[in-house]
Parts: C-alpha cells; sequence; structure tokens
C-alpha cells in the first residue's frame, strides 16, 4: 500500500522558533511538494521538487525553505514562525509517469503562538 | 495562483440522492482530476480525466470534461453519509504541479 507519512499531526509552536515539519514517501517517487492549506483559500504550493538537492519555489514561498537530501524525504523549514504561519500542512509526492497523479499525507496541523 | 473554480462552494443533500459539483479553469490543460477530503486529514485521489476524454465512470462516480468551456463536472450517485467531505478539483496546467480550486463541502445527511 502506497504511503506518504508527515512527522506530526499536530504541532504548536511558538512564535519566532525554528520548526521542521518532515515528509517521507515510500514510493520511490521523484516530484514531492509542499502545500498550506486555509479556509477560504484551498490549497496553495509553497515549494516542490523534482529531484534529490533540488528545489522550486511555488507560489507562496515567502517564509520557508525546504530540503530534500534524500529522494524519500522532503523536508519543509520555517526558519522563524510567525503566527500568519497556522495553518494545515500538507505533503504529496507524485511520479512523471504517472500524468501529476499525487499522494497525500494525513497533514499537520501547525499552531503558532 | 488558483485556476480551478469549484461550484457550489457548500451543497446538503440527503443519502441517496445524487450530488453534482462543477469546476471551471482557464488555461490548457493536460488532464484533470478529481480529489476528496475528509474533514482534518490529507486528500484522496478519486478519478482522473484526459483533456481527450469526455467522459469517464468509476464506481458511483461520474466525471464530464468540456474543454471548450474549460469547465467539468463530478457526480456521485446515490449518494452516502460516508461521501460527506471537501471535493477538489486540480488541473495540472501541462506540467507536474496541480493547481487546486477551493472546494465543495458535501454533506450528506442520513
Amino acid at each position: 500500500d502506497v504511503k506518504v507519512t508527515q512527522s506530526s499531526r499536530y504541532l504548536v509552536k511558538r512564535t519566532g522558533e525554528k520548526v521542521f515539519l518532515e515528509c517521507v514517501q515510500d514510493m520511490d517517487h521523484e516530484n514531492m511538494f509542499w502545500y498550506r492549506q486555509d479556509p477560504g483559500l484551498g490549497l496553495r504550493l509553497i515549494y516542490f521538487s523534482y529531484d534529490v538537492k533540488m528545489k522550486e519555489k511555488g507560489d507562496i514561498p515567502e517564509g520557508y525553505s525546504v530540503s530534500r537530501e534524500k529522494k524519500e524525504r522532503f523536508s519543509l523549514i520555517l526558519e522563524s514562525a510567525s503566527t500568519n504561519q497556522t495553518s494545515m500542512y500538507l505533503c504529496a509526492s507524485s511520479s512523471p509517469r504517472g500524468r501529476a497523479l499525487q499522494f497525500f499525507g494525513p497533514g499537520t496541523r501547525l499552531t503558532v503562538l | 495562483s488558483q485556476q480551478g473554480e469549484e461550484d457550489p462552494q457548500a451543497l446538503s443533500i440527503q443519502e441517496g440522492e445524487n450530488a453534482t459539483m462543477n469546476c471551471s479553469y482557464k488555461t490548457s490543460i493536460n488532464n484533470l482530476q478529481w480529489y476528496r477530503q475528509n474533514s482534518g486529514r490529507g486528500l484522496v485521489h478519486l478519478i482522473l480525466i484526459r483533456s481527450n476524454e469526455r467522459e469517464k465512470h468509476s464506481g458511483r462516480l461520474r466525471v464530464t470534461l468540456d474543454t471548450s468551456k474549460k469547465s467539468s463536472s463530478l457526480l456521485i450517485t446515490a449518494s452516502r453519509a460516508a461521501d460527506t467531505a471537501s471535493y477538489f478539483c486540480a488541473t495540472d496546467a501541462l506540467s507536474e504541479k496541480l493547481v487546486f480550486g477551493k472546494g465543495t463541502k458535501l454533506t450528506v445527511n442520513p
């Protein structure tokens, strides 16, 4: 059974903290994505990666960075968390041969106080 | 940038009724996909329709695509309480990235 896992389901952090959100997929997918989801705004792409050590900015990269040192793992980093980064974060992966069909993790609900 | 826009934003029906959701998009696509999201969870892929297809079925799901109108519809027949979820369309805009709409929240009342 294909699987995308995220390190935490719920996370509470304080303003200014450095936050790491981890995503691991076991499908040997080349593509990995980080989205945030907010009420009324839908899913918005933060960053994506088509290969190891490769990253591309999505629509809302400000305040975030990413790391992809291994094919199966894609990390989202909030260098200095702010309250407006309180959101649901979703990781997804896909294969270039899969017609852009994405498999999603369960999500991490991050609250920044 | 948001490309897909679902309509309606929310839909409430009785069990056994059919539910129809619509999606409009703006640019050329390779394919259009529909995803479901149960409350507080990740998205699950439901069905993919290619740009050269007009209709596709999967179980109780029927998807249509009209590329001339840049629109798609998702029909769920004989709805069940377990179909209660948010439904999103996603377009690929000729790349590996997907652009998601804001979703339709479907409530199926027992």
